[in-house]
C-alpha cells in the first residue's frame, strides 16, 4: 500500500491553458473523489467515482471541469480555460465501497494561474 | 447537511491532552461524527470516526455526548507533530434518505502545540 499519489505537485499555468492532473489512488479501492481547497478554507467537495462510473458532481464542477477514470483505477481531471479563479490546490482521495466514509487523500496538486 | 461549529484556533502544551470541541446541534439519528485533520501542506488525514458510542484508536479517543449535539476529540499526549488544523464532519445524507460519501469540510481548528 504505496497511499494516494497525485501527480504534479505543483503547476504553474497561464490563463486561457488548459492543465490536467493525475491521481492514483489506493490499489483496490473502488471509489476516487476530488476536492479543491482554497487558502484558509476546508476542502470542497467537487466529485467522486465508483469504479469508472462518476456518480456525484458538485455544482463548483463548472463546464470547463471534466473528471475522467476510464477503467476504474487512476482518474485525470482536466481544466480548460483556466481561469485566476482556479488557483488552488487540487486533492484526491480514495476509499473502499465498505470505508466509504473514510477517505484516504493524496498531498494534492497545487495549482497557480497567472 | 448537518452543520458543524468548532473555535477557530487552540494551543496545547507539548506532553498534555488536547480536547478540541465539536458543536453538531442538527445532527441527524444515522449521521455519524468524523474526524479529520490536516498537516500544512499535506492532505487530509482520517482520524477516528463515531455514532453514539465513544471511540478510541491509537490516534485518539472521541467523546459523543448523549444527545449527539456535540463531541470532543482527545489526543492524550499531544506532540509538535500533532500541530495541524482539524476538521470535525458530520457525514452528509441525501434528502431523500440515501446515503453519500462526500465529505463537507468547515474552517476546523487550528491546534497549535507549544514546546
Amino acid at each position: 500500500d504505496t497511499g494516494v499519489s497525485q501527480d504534479p505537485r505543483h503547476k504553474i499555468t497561464k490563463r486561457g491553458q488548459n492543465v490536467t492532473f493525475r491521481c492514483d489512488p489506493i490499489s483496490e479501492h473502488n471509489r476516487l473523489y476530488w476536492y479543491r481547497q482554497t487558502l484558509g478554507q476546508g476542502p470542497e467537495f467537487l466529485t467522486y467515482f465508483q469504479n469508472e462510473a462518476q456518480l456525484e458532481k458538485s455544482r463548483l464542477l463548472s463546464d470547463r471541469f471534466s473528471a475522467e477514470r476510464p477503467k476504474g483505477s487512476f482518474s485525470t481531471l482536466e481544466i480548460q480555460r483556466t481561469e485566476q479563479g482556479d488557483s488552488a490546490m487540487y486533492l484526491c482521495a480514495s476509499s473502499t465501497i465498505a470505508g466509504g466514509k473514510t477517505q484516504y487523500f493524496g498531498p494534492g496538486t497545487r495549482l497557480l494561474v497567472l | 447537511d448537518a452543520k458543524t461549529t468548532q473555535p477557530p484556533s487552540m494551543d496545547c502544551a507539548e506532553g498534555r491532552a488536547a480536547n478540541l470541541p465539536c458543536n453538531h446541534s442538527t445532527i441527524s439519528g444515522n449521521e455519524y461524527v468524523y474526524w479529520y485533520r490536516q498537516i500544512h501542506s499535506q492532505g487530509p488525514q482520517y482520524i477516528i470516526h463515531g455514532l453514539k458510542n465513544n471511540e478510541t484508536n491509537e490516534m485518539a479517543s472521541l467523546i459523543i455526548t448523549e444527545d449527539r449535539k456535540s463531541s470532543t476529540l482527545i489526543l492524550p499526549h499531544a506532540t509538535l507533530r500533532d500541530t495541524a488544523v482539524y476538521y470535525c464532519i458530520v457525514r452528509a445524507n441525501y434528502p431523500y434518505g440515501g446515503a453519500t460519501n462526500k465529505l463537507i469540510f468547515g474552517t476546523g481548528t487550528l491546534l497549535a502545540v507549544q514546546p
